[in-house]
């Protein structure tokens, strides 16, 4: 079966500050996909990142920037220098061809930037 | 924007009572998904159509069911509505199934329902 675990309910830094949220996924499967998704107060869900099991070289896309560790099942997620708009519900997910691609989702983490 | 649509944006009914929430997907996405997202449960995904096939069931409870149209569109309906099933329901899309590379899934808005 496959599991994702988001072990910060709720994370609250001040602006500026870095933030590393965690994310361990669960999986007997080989070949799987992992994702980032972002949820703000509006409700909808932005896609940031997806990242197949093969490729384990870190990702920086501006402020963000992904760490993937198969040896230790963790996909981390850091904002640098975050900024009160980074305020949102932050969702890692995980998939498999086999399960038709249904994204299976960790609890989430509440960031809270304050300025 | 994602591309993805859905309506309507808020719903509020009544127990005992059907509704319909309807979803567009991208131009070009022939997968739909559908996902629930309430405090107790979290996200959770319940079924997932591929150009009109369902191809994947999650739990989603007997009186839930969906559909996808030839033009594409989904539909997800409930009935026998309960307090429990308020929640958040989000329909996303994909172009494709079981290839190769799974592509990620672009979510709609989402439909809120609150059953009173």
């Amino acid at each position: 079966a496959q599991k994702v675990t988001q072990a910060q309910t709720e994370i609250s830094v001040v602006e500026k500050e870095d933030v590393t949220l965690d994310c361990v996924y669960e999986t007997r499967d080989t070949t799987y996909y992992l994702f980032w998704y972002k949820q703000p107060p509006s409700g909808e869900l932005v896609f940031l990142i997806r990242r197949n099991s093969f490729d384990e070289q870190n990702e920086i896309s501006g402020r963000y920037s992904w760490n993937f560790q198969k040896s230790t099942s963790s996909f981390n997620f850091t904002i640098t220098a975050s900024q009160v708009v980074d305020s949102a519900v932050y969702f890692c997910a995980l998939t498999h061809m086999e399960y038709g691609n249904k994204l299976v989702f960790g609890a989430g983490t509440i960031l809270r930037v304050k300025s | 924007d994602s591309g993805v649509t859905q309506t309507p944006k808020h719903l509020i009914t009544a127990t005992g009572q059907r509704v319909t929430l309807r979803c567009s997907p991208r131009s070009g996405d022939l997968s739909v998904y559908w996902y629930q997202q309430s405090l107790d449960q979290g996200l959770q995904f319940l079924i997932q159509y591929y150009n009109g096939e369902e191809r994947a069931k999650g739990n989603i409870l007997e009186r839930f069911s969906a559909q996808q149209f030839p033009d594409l569109h989904s539909e997800l309906n409930l009935s026998s509505l309960e307090l429990g099933d308020s929640a958040l329901y989000f329909c996303a899309s994909s172009p494709s199934y079981g290839t190769t590379d799974p592509y990620e899934q672009y979510f709609g808005p989402g439909t809120r329902l609150t059953v009173t």
